[in-house]
């Protein structure tokens, strides 16, 4: 049981290049989310979702784009990188949106130059 | 809007030391609230989970409470030790998509 994972693990990008993360979880959760993690800001919501085939905008969405095809994956991307999306991204998932812990992955940490 | 603060942001104690770390949060209408630990370079370890309905949680050495009314809650480390050195955050989930809110953590260095 793996828990949540993530990949890749470290990446460096040119401003204006894409890249998609990968979140993918083994616990059979329906709720997954993507934060990102800046000093001095804290964990932020980007995107989240609540089952398979659906997204929905967190706190700081734009510039980001999410898929859930599959029930086990949660994809992050990044279209057009931007320095100020340098960051650790994180990846979550729960049982629920209430009631249950959320657990998180090993995280990602994006540079853009 | 939720807000959720943690104070001290650093603490340092010697090993043994019984220890508190503080969260306030201002909107009292939380489901539940989670305390983590994050190691440097690591991800989010869950440490305890406490429902609007307790007060208090309990795993091995660490205890948390949970005060709605007065907007806290409180994570008790005892008998502490170097492997207790760690930042620890605590995140409220609320609202109508019941979002967690972090702090933004209390670096804890136990020295030996």
């Amino acid at each position: 049981n793996a828990g949540v994972t993530q990949t890749p693990k470290f990446r460096v990008l040119k401003t204006g290049q894409s890249m998609t993360l990968l979140c993918a979880q083994d616990m059979n959760h329906e709720y997954m989310y993507w934060y990102r993690q800046d000093p001095g800001m804290g964990l932020r919501l980007i995107h989240y979702s609540v089952g398979e085939g659906t997204t929905a905008k967190g706190e700081v969405p734009d510039g980001y784009n999410v898929s859930r095809l599959k029930k086990q994956n949660f994809l992050l991307g990044l279209e057009s990188a931007a320095p100020s999306q340098t960051s650790v991204y994180f990846c979550a998932s729960s049982l629920d949106a209430r009631s249950y812990e959320q657990y998180f992955g090993p995280g990602t940490r994006l540079t853009v130059t | 809007k939720q807000e959720v603060t943690q104070i001290p942001a650093a603490l340092s104690v010697p090993e043994g030391e019984n220890l508190v770390l503080n969260c306030s949060f201002t909107d009292s209408a939380i489901y539940n609230l989670q305390w983590f630990r994050q190691d440097p370079g690591k991800g989010l370890t869950s440490l305890l989970l406490i429902q609007s309905s307790q007060r208090e949680q309990t795993s091995g050495r660490l205890n948390a409470s949970l005060d709605k009314s007065s907007g806290r809650s409180t994570l008790y480390i005892a008998a502490s030790q170097p492997g207790d050195s760690a930042t620890y955050l605590c995140a409220g989930r609320g609202g109508s998509n019941y979002k967690l809110t972090f702090g933004k953590g209390t670096l804890l260095t136990v020295n030996p």
